[in-house]
């Protein structure tokens, strides 16, 4: 299986002040057709995880445009330009390449 | 557009079966499946059907005891769980894909709880 490693784990941040949340894969996650299936979720407290990027890069509509993807192989990254108070929750990789599913352990984002 | 029913408080070794409906659960173009979340932890897979709607796979720690199936007529997703375990409590969430590898939709969760 496809292991998804996430750092850090906890990530204080100030409002306004961007912040990064990296992802590593065991296995190079490019499937035989050539794309990257690498997603990212953010779950909020007491909320089912809600999706925010596929393939990397590819924001889902109406996800802010603060938050992009990057990455490629086996290393991938979310930034947030500037976070706000919405956005603290804990916020997960997951790669849809390999076959079972894997996540990565999530990453709490909370305000300093 | 899901909706998770059939949890509760279970003893050890007993079973359970959890139900999933919701548009688009028998349309063979999209991956369906059962991912769960321990209290205060992570998200785990748990169970699933690949796109072609035929294959399905199991993470190691339900395999054997656990079977997906679904229900075209009824638009519905289930889950079948034997032999519970206390390490099995957890809220399980179906989930299902927009576009390939992805896991766009998702339930509320049913809450299974096993202890005696």
């Amino acid at each position: 299986d496809a292991v998804m490693t996430q750092s850090p784990l906890s990530l204080p941040v100030t409002l306004g002040q961007p912040a990064s949340i990296s992802c590593r894969s065991s296995q190079s996650l490019v499937y035989s057709d050539g794309n990257t299936y690498l997603n990212w979720f953010q779950q909020r407290p007491g909320q089912s995880p809600r999706h925010l990027i596929y393939e990397v890069s590819k924001r889902d509509s109406g996800v802010p445009d603060r938050f992009s993807g990057s990455g490629s192989g086996t290393y991938f990254t979310l930034k947030i330009s500037r976070v706000e108070a919405e956005d603290v929750g804990v916020y997960f990789c997951m790669q849809g390449t390999h076959w079972p599913y894997t996540f990565g352990q999530g990453t709490k984002l909370e305000i300093k | 557009q899901l909706v998770e029913s059939g949890g509760g408080l279970v003893q050890p070794g007993r079973s359970l079966r959890l139900s999933c409906a919701g548009s688009g659960l028998t349309y063979y173009e999209h991956a369906i499946h059962w991912v769960r979340q321990r209290p205060g932890k992570g998200l785990e897979w748990v169970a699933g059907y690949l796109r072609d709607g035929e294959r399905v796979g199991y993470a190691d720690s339900v395999k054997g005891r656990f079977i997906i199936s679904r229900d075209n007529a009824r638009n519905s997703l289930y889950l079948q769980m034997n032999s519970l375990r206390p390490e099995d409590t957890a809220l399980y969430y179906c989930g299902k894909d927009l576009r390939p590898g992805d896991l766009f939709f998702w339930g509320q969760g049913t809450l299974v709880t096993v202890s005696s």
